[in-house]
């Protein structure tokens, strides 16, 4: 079976620009998370979905980050615009009942 | 707030010895999961082993236990037999029992292991 899959796997952009991450889940999985890796802050999670209605969004930093979820095979985390403080690995994981989660590869994203 | 404390930022073995991983958690809640995930530097996230607070078996998989001691909220990964292959960053997890809304994981600061041939 497929893994939990992101795109892209590298991104560079430039500061003010928009930035998409996509994230297809495991089939059958219920519930979705999406991650930020830093040197500093370390793993935190954004915001996280079940049956692709958001359920806690706390994680989110500020109104330039928004997630959706449209159906079951598909999220997306958008930055809008784009900071260099932005810069990171973004993981989305998806789980069945929300106890093991299985995560995706990471997008590396580099805002110059 | 839940807190996990992983006290060893670096460790390393030598092949084939054994090796054993710290993590301390604190919590107030009597069901809770804790998990181990490896990150090798492919960066993938990959989770390891699984224990439930109300098991008193500890968890084993392969050549990963763990040894959890709930009355000293400890949960330290033994790793036998290194392998070059399973250097990484190994990260500790908490997560609140089975309810809805209890779903979010608490992440260590991680431990590099060094994998010595």
């Amino acid at each position: 079976d497929a893994g939990v899959i992101q795109s892209p796997r590298h991104e560079v952009t430039e500061m003010g620009q928009e930035v998409t991450l996509r994230c297809k889940p495991i089939s059958g999985h219920d519930y979705l998370f999406w991650y930020r890796q830093t040197m500093m802050r370390g793993l935190e999670l954004l915001i996280y979905f079940n049956n692709n209605v958001p359920i806690d969004d706390s994680g989110m930093p500020e109104d330039r980050f928004s997630a959706k979820m449209p159906n079951a095979s598909f999220s997306n985390l958008k930055i809008q615009p784009s900071e260099p403080r932005d810069s990171a690995v973004y993981f989305c994981a998806s789980s069945r009942r929300g106890i093991e989660q299985y995560f995706g590869p990471g997008t590396r994203l580099t805002v110059t | 707030a839940q807190t996990v404390t992983q006290s060893q930022p670096e460790m390393s073995v030598q092949e084939a010895e054994t090796v054993t991983l710290s993590c301390t958690y604190d919590t107030s809640e009597s069901d809770y999961y804790l998990f181990w995930y490896k990150q090798p530097p492919s960066r993938q996230m990959i989770l390891v082993i699984r224990q439930e607070a109300y098991k008193q078996q500890n968890a084993t998989e392969n050549r990963f236990s763990v040894n959890f001691q709930k009355a000293a909220k400890s949960f330290s990964l033994k790793i036998s037999d290194s392998q070059l292959g399973d250097a990484a960053m190994y990260f500790c997890a908490y997560r609140r029992g089975s309810n809805f809304g209890n779903e979010k994981l608490t992440f260590g600061t991680g431990t590099r292991l060094t994998i010595i041939p």
